[in-house]
């Protein structure tokens, strides 16, 4: 499987303020998604990022609060805008299918980036 | 719509006993996937296993175990001898027709020595 990076791997920020998470893949894959994972809680697909067009949002998630870029084929960015406290959760990137022809419905998840907003 | 069902929340065991998670799905399609996930304190999530649903056969793979039976909707997942590093959260998952990934709540699992 990829070998899946993200940074910052943790970070505590201010209210109102933006951070940009970014997420590197050794090799091309296919498909990138983003999760939200809140304290104790399962985790839940914010976006599938397209390469070189829109991000696809699910509902209740928006481009102007989570836009996303992913400019080539291994490595993408989620950006938390305005933030509150209730945003405090875990962001991770997962990855699916080789461009070698591997299939695409097994994703595999980065290590996270546990967020803390004050 | 596709559901996936963890009823159990917490369990705690001793070392070395034998423990079973459940994981109950829901789904109209023929065709999809369920999968296993660890999520260790450190907070990463760790793919274990993928089953596809044409195939029932059970797995085993060192102290872990999969019996997936689709009379049921259910694909359990049984740790032997179960060991401190075990201790994580543990994830059910599926994916069908629409490529999304639905998660259960999760299992916290706590080993004690």
């Amino acid at each position: 499987s990829a070998v899946i990076s993200q940074k910052p791997s943790r970070d505590i920020c201010q209210r109102g303020t933006s951070l940009t998470i970014q997420c590197q893949v050794d090799s091309q894959v296919t498909m990138m998604f983003w999760y939200r994972q809140q304290p104790g809680q399962s985790l839940t697909l914010i976006a599938t990022a397209n390469q070189g067009s829109e991000a696809t949002y699910e509902s209740g998630f928006v481009i102007d609060k989570f836009p996303i870029s992913r400019p080539n084929l291994t490595f993408s960015t989620l950006t938390v805008s305005n933030m509150s406290p209730e945003d405090s959760s875990i962001y991770l990137c997962s990855v699916a299918g080789g461009l070698a022809g591997q299939g695409t419905d097994t994703q595999y998840f980065g290590p996270g980036t546990r967020l803390t907003v004050l | 719509a596709q559901k996936v069902t963890q009823a159990q929340t917490e369990i705690s065991v001793v070392e070395k006993e034998d423990v079973t998670l459940d994981c109950v799905y829901e789904t109209r399609d023929t065709t999809y996937y369920l999968f296993w996930y660890k999520q260790p304190p450190s907070g990463e999530l760790v793919f274990l296993i993928r089953r596809n649903s044409f195939d029932e056969q059970n797995e085993i793979s060192g102290r872990y175990s999969w019996n997936f039976q689709k009379s049921t909707s259910s694909f359990n997942f049984t740790i032997t001898a179960s060991q401190v590093v075990d201790s994580a959260v543990y994830f059910c998952a599926l994916i069908g027709a629409n490529s999304k990934l639905t998660f259960g709540k999760g299992i916290t699992l706590s080993v004690r020595p």
